[in-house]
């Protein structure tokens, strides 16, 4: 039972334009979402969170939103640069609440790749 | 600041061995958290600290696999005996407090042969 999920498993994109990485999720429950970016032989690195309580969180080129009455949330990466080819994994946990937890919950991640 | 470390880096080695993976969390952490990645099932948790005591372990395959926290500084993931299927990316992670993003190691690779 995948209750998050990144149905796209590839995205190409040329420099300079804007990546869209978009994930879903199943467990109302949820109210804590992160996106973590992941190169090669190296660990996921934490990138921005949003809360359930908002619909917005922006970070320089990053800003990821939430839609929670569609249970869908977006990752926008504006402008998209070569270094930033790599695999994105969206991210949820339920902080609150019974049966709250710090537990993550992944999705299976999307590769970008930002042509020059 | 120096990251979670995470050792060895790679492991290989035969069916029915003892295979123990290491972890240092970032100082002050509170929370530790052991992940295994593969192609199958992507990137699940396996076990979570706080403060030293396991949280949950409901992601741990099964007797096999243990993992011990006996100080704030330092963890182990051990599978004994180990098998092939148990071949995976395994990632440690640490986190300050509840409600904050963990920080992962550059993880294990290991391969059962």
């Amino acid at each position: 039972d995948q209750q998050v999920k990144q149905n796209s498993p590839s995205l190409s994109v040329q420099e300079g334009r804007i990546s869209i990485l978009n994930c879903d999720y199943t467990n109302s429950m949820f109210d804590y979402f992160l996106w973590y970016k992941k190169y090669p032989a190296e660990g996921p690195t934490f990138l921005i969170s949003i809360s359930s309580i908002k619909d917005k969180n922006e970070d320089g080129r990053f800003t990821v939103f939430l839609n929670k009455s569609a249970k869908h949330l977006s990752l926008h990466i504006v402008p998209s640069q070569p270094g930033d080819s790599a695999v994105y994994f969206c991210a949820a946990s339920a902080l609150s609440g019974g049966g709250a937890t710090n537990k993550l919950i992944f999705g299976t991640g999307t590769l970008l790749a930002v042509q020059p | 600041d120096a990251g979670v470390i995470q050792s060895p880096r790679h492991e290989v080695t035969e069916m029915g061995q003892e295979v123990t993976l290491r972890c240092k969390p970032i100082s002050g952490h509170d929370y530790l958290f052991w992940y295994r990645q593969t192609m199958m099932r992507g990137l699940e948790l396996l076990i979570y600290f706080n403060n030293n005591v396991p949280i949950d372990d409901s992601g741990m395959p099964e007797d096999r696999f243990s993992a011990k926290m006996p100080n704030a500084s330092f963890s182990t993931l051990k599978i004994q005996p180990s098998e092939p299927r148990d071949s995976a990316v395994y990632f440690c992670a640490s986190s300050p407090w509840y409600n904050q993003p963990q920080h992962f190691g550059d993880g294990t690779r290991l391969s059962i042969l």
